[in-house]
Order: structure tokens, then sequence, then C-alpha cells
């Protein structure tokens, strides 16, 4: 079974650029969530959809951080303008349930460095 | 709020030493209890995972016992390798529609040989 895969594994940007993470979760798993983890910290998420509508964005910077799962299946995460503080890693996780009654299935992440 | 407070690394072990990593949360109400682990180079993945009081996880010979009158979820292990050192997670999560996981800064661990 294919894990849940993530692109690109390793971005440079400079402040004020736009960058966008790709996430493909695995096949049949209605649930899918970003988490951003900071060097030194555990994951924060930031946004969990269920198939394709959203479930919890109470902690994306709505005014620079943005997300959408068409057709509930891939997703995309897309920061413009970046920031210092952007600077983490993205990861993208999958269930097939909510995460109360599920395991997630990570992906290896997206690390974002901004200058 | 929800919140999970687990011991700050890094931890460095002897091969064969007995491995606590300590975990307490702050939830309203029965949250599942859930260890993950972050291997290097590699993402995060399920270790282990504790759905009600008294209950244990185990795993890959670690073990964890929910304990709802001291509020903690301490990961143990009674002989480690060189294997396990990785960056470990403690977790929790409350069932809902809408329940999401939150996790605790993660514990860095080496192991010696």
């Amino acid at each position: 079974e294919a894990g849940v895969a993530q692109s690109p594994r390793y971005k440079i940007i400079e402040k004020r650029q736009s960058v966008a993470f790709w996430c493909n979760p695995i096949s049949g798993h209605a649930t899918l969530y970003w988490y951003q983890q900071i060097l030194g910290q555990g994951p924060k998420l930031l946004i969990q959809f269920q198939n394709n509508g959203v479930v919890d964005d109470s902690q994306l910077p709505k005014d620079r951080f943005s997300a959408e799962r068409l057709k509930g299946v891939d997703s995309t995460l897309k920061i413009q303008p970046a920031k210092l503080e952007d600077s983490a890693v993205y990861l993208c996780a999958s269930s097939s349930g909510t995460g109360g009654t599920g395991e997630l299935f990570f992906g290896e992440g997206s690390r974002l460095t901004v200058l | 709020g929800n919140s999970v407070t687990q011991m700050e690394g890094p931890v460095t072990l002897s091969e064969e030493a007995f491995l606590t990593i300590n975990c307490t949360y702050t939830a309203t109400g029965y949250p599942s209890l859930f260890w993950y682990v972050q291997y290097p180079g590699e993402g995060l993945q399920l270790l282990l995972k504790a759905t009600k009081a008294d209950d244990k996880g185990s795993n890959k010979g670690f073990e964890a016992t929910y304990r709802k009158e001291t509020t903690s979820f301490h990961l143990e292990k009674g002989s480690v390798q060189v294997s396990d050192s990785a960056v470990y997670f403690c977790a929790l999560t409350r069932y809902s529609s809408a329940s999401k996981i939150i996790f605790g800064s993660g514990t860095r661990l080496s192991i010696r040989p």
C-alpha cells in the first residue's frame, strides 16, 4: 500500500515570495491534515479536511495561508507571502476516520526555509 | 484547553538501559492517548496507543499505561537498542466528529552502543 506522498521535499524561498506544497493521501482515506512542525517543537495542526470539507482551520493564519482539497483526494497548501517565521517542516497526514478513533499516517514532510 | 507536556530532551542512554519518557496531559473528558515516533529521515509513525483509563499500549518492546488518576502516559522500554534512537512524541485526541490530535514538543532519544 502506497503511503502519504508529499512534494517538494525541500524548498528555499525569500521572504514575501509564495510557495505551494502538495499532498496525496493514502487511497480511500477520508480525513486529511496539514501540520506545521517548527524545529524543536511538536507538530501543530493547521487544517483538517473531512473529504473535501474543512473540519478545523482555527490555527491556520488565513491572511497568508490557504489550503484546498478538491474532489476529496489531493490537497495543496499555499503560503503567500512567506515570512521568516514560516520556516518549518509541513507535514501532511491522512486517516480513514476521525482522529479520535484512527491512526494518522504521515508523509515525510516538506521542509521550507525562508530567507 | 487540551494539552500535552513531555519531558525535555535530549535523552542519551547506553544500549540495554531502561528507558522512561514522561508524558502528562490536560484534557476534559476521556481522551485517547498516543505515542508517535520519528526515526531519522522518516515521517512520524504511530508507536502505540491507549483509548481508555488503565489500558496499556505496547509495541516493539515499548509500553505505556493510561493513568487517569495522574493524567499520565509515560513511555517505557526495558532494554533499549541503538535502533531506538529517534524523536518520540506524546499526543492526545478527544473523540468527536471534529477531533484533532494534539502533540507534545517531542523528546529526542540517542542510544550509545
